[in-house]
Formats: C-alpha cells, structure tokens, sequence
C-alpha cells in the first residue's frame, strides 16, 4: 500500500511569490493534515481537511490556505512568501475511526530566499 | 489549553543501554497521546499510541511507553539502544473529541554511542 506522497519535495522560491504543494494521502483515507516543522516553532498544525471540508484551522495568517479534492488529494498555498516560511511541510492522512492514527509523509522542504 | 512537554532536547545513551525519553501532558481530561519517530530528511513515522485501553503500550522496534495519570507522564523507554535508534522523537497529544489537531512536544533528540 502506497504511503503518503507529497511533492515537491524540495523547492526554492524568493520573497514575494507564492508556492503551491500537494499532497497524496493513503488510498481510501479521506482526512488529510497539513504541518509546519520549523527549528524554532517545531511542529505546528496548520488545517485539516476531511471530504473537501475544512475541519479544523490553526493560528497561521491568511496567507496560508489550503484544499482537498473529491479524490481526497489535497493542496495548500502560500502566498507573498516571507523568509520566516521557509521550513518543512508536513503532510498527514488517516482513517475516519476517532482513534485514526495520523500517516505522514515525507514532507517539503521549502526554502525562501 | 493542551500542551506537552518533552524534558531534555538531547539524550545520549551508549549503545545497549536503557533508553528513557520523557513527555509530560497538560489536559483536562486524559487524552490521546503519541510516539512518533523522525529521521533525517523525512517524516514522523508513529512509534506506539496510547487511547485509553491498557495504561502500558507496547509499540515498534521494541519501544514501549506507560501513560501515568497521576503524574500526567506517558515516558517513552527501549531495554537496549541500537545505533539505529538515534533519530528525533515527538510526544503528541489530542482531545479525544472530533478535532485531530496533534500538539506536538518541542522534540528530543537521540543520540546513541558506540
């Protein structure tokens, strides 16, 4: 069973632009999670999506948004990036029971010069 | 409000010898609670999970954890260190309602020497 796949794995970007990452979740999960992990902050929630909903959002600027598709794949965006994005991101899927486990991927690596 | 704490950023055992990293919750109620396992340039790999069935939880590559309630700790232990063991390692909590929001601890990392 394939894991969780995000991509890009590694991107460079300037400040200013904006960048898009994608995620994969497990076939047949339907909720996916997007994390911040960065040195200083660690890890961070920043929304979850369950069937093209948003469920839950955490404490980031507008900026940062995200979706999810019909087929469960989901996307998130940030816009007019600052330097103090740069970190890695982590996508997370699970099954719907209330003790799902999370599955995370391999995360992408942004870095914003 | 839930957080976690993980007492000490780094820990060094040598190889062979007990493995004991700490997590302490702060929660109204007793939580879900997590291991999970980094290793460089990847993601979080779950170590073992605690949803209030037995209080001592067996997990992955020998690992094991005890939640405490009276002392608000779920202690992440290993008998004997391998060399493959020295990653970073989360202690996470969440509400047992329907938010999935993980709260992550700061993080220890473990490094094992020969």
């Amino acid at each position: 069973k394939a894991g969780v796949t995000q991509t890009p794995r590694y991107l460079i970007k300037t400040r200013g632009q904006q960048v898009t990452l994608s995620c994969s979740p497990i076939s047949g999960h339907r909720s996916v999670s997007w994390y911040q992990q960065t040195p200083g902050q660690g890890l961070q929630f920043l929304f979850e999506y369950f069937s093209e909903t948003q469920r839950n959002k955490g404490n980031f600027p507008g900026r940062f948004s995200g979706r999810q598709f019909s087929n469960s794949r989901s996307e998130m965006n940030v816009s007019t990036l600052e330097l103090g994005d740069s970190a890695l991101y982590l996508c997370a899927s699970r099954r719907t029971e209330n003790t799902g486990e999370l599955f995370f991927g391999e995360g992408s690596r942004l870095t914003v010069l | 409000a839930q957080s976690v704490t993980q007492l000490g950023s780094h820990v060094s055992v040598s190889e062979g010898a007990l493995v004991l990293l700490r997590c302490n919750y702060s929660s109204s109620v007793p939580p879900y609670l997590f291991w999970y396992v980094q290793y460089p340039n990847q993601g979080l790999q779950l170590l073992l999970k605690y949803t209030s069935a037995a209080t001592l939880v067996k997990g992955i590559n020998g690992f094991e954890a005890e939640f405490k309630k009276s002392e608000t700790s779920f202690h992440l232990t290993k008998p004997s260190a391998h060399m493959s063991d020295a990653a970073e390692y989360f202690c996470a909590v969440r509400r047992k309602d329907s938010s999935y929001k993980l709260i992550f601890g700061s993080g220890t990392r473990l490094l094992v020497r020969p």
